[in-house]
């Protein structure tokens, strides 16, 4: 079955510290994959995507993402954390190829303290 | 430019009846995708229409319809509503074909609550 794992339900930080939240996939064939943030009360906002090409992405405030095939990883990543990402993180894959399902994962809390 | 509107924001039915969501994609965009977050199943895609056109779906029962208007306005609609239909409703848009492939950019999203 297809599926998106997020294994921590919650990540702490300190500020300034790198940040990494983990992000696994199980789908058939290429995947597409996705990471979304939820901020409070300020809705679900597209951070970046790998379709295919390098597999480092980066994408909006700072983040970036690496694909690793071989673990089936997609783990979102920050030099240096700020309190603002505070925040709910999504990680999401498509398949079925560009008009499939999109399924995520069930989310990760990420408290950043300064 | 306006961001994606979604109405009403707030909703209160009782089991049974049907409900209808509505959402305003950005002013360009012709690619909507909705989606379900409740607390127990989390985020899930409900589906995506691109000119007027269903292109894919999530696994959610037929009580789960949508449609898209020629102006790119979509709604979706929830027949027979149940206790578990209670949830945060979001409603995305993008500009390209590809729509969930593209970047999206989500509403606010309308809050249903079913008695």
């Amino acid at each position: 079955a297809q599926s998106v794992a997020q294994p921590e339900d919650q990540v702490n930080v300190a500020e300034g510290n790198p940040l990494t939240v983990k992000c696994t996939y199980s789908v058939s064939g290429n995947p597409y994959l996705f990471w979304y943030v939820q901020y409070p009360n300020r809705g679900l906002q597209f951070l970046l995507k790998y379709i295919t090409g390098d597999n480092l992405v980066k994408g909006s405030y700072g983040f970036e993402a690496e694909f690793n095939k071989s673990q089936t990883s997609f783990h979102l990543k920050k030099p240096s954390a700020l309190v603002s990402d505070s925040a709910l993180y999504f990680c999401a894959s498509l398949y079925g190829g560009s008009q499939g399902n999109l399924i995520f994962g069930k989310g990760t809390k990420l408290s950043v303290k300064p | 430019k306006a961001g994606v509107t979604q109405t009403p924001r707030y909703l209160i039915k009782t089991r049974g009846q049907q409900v209808t969501l509505s959402c305003s994609p950005i002013s360009g965009h012709r690619s909507v995708s909705w989606y379900q977050q409740t607390p127990g199943q989390g985020l899930q895609f409900l589906f995506e229409y691109f000119s007027e056109t269903q292109r894919n779906k999530g696994n959610f029962p037929g009580r789960f319809s949508g449609r898209q208007f020629s102006n790119s306005r979509s709604e979706m609609n929830v027949s027979t509503l149940e206790l578990g239909d209670s949830a945060l409703y979001l409603c995305a848009s993008s500009l390209a074909r590809t729509g969930v492939t593209d970047t999206q950019y989500f509403g606010p999203g309308t809050r249903l609550t079913v008695l």
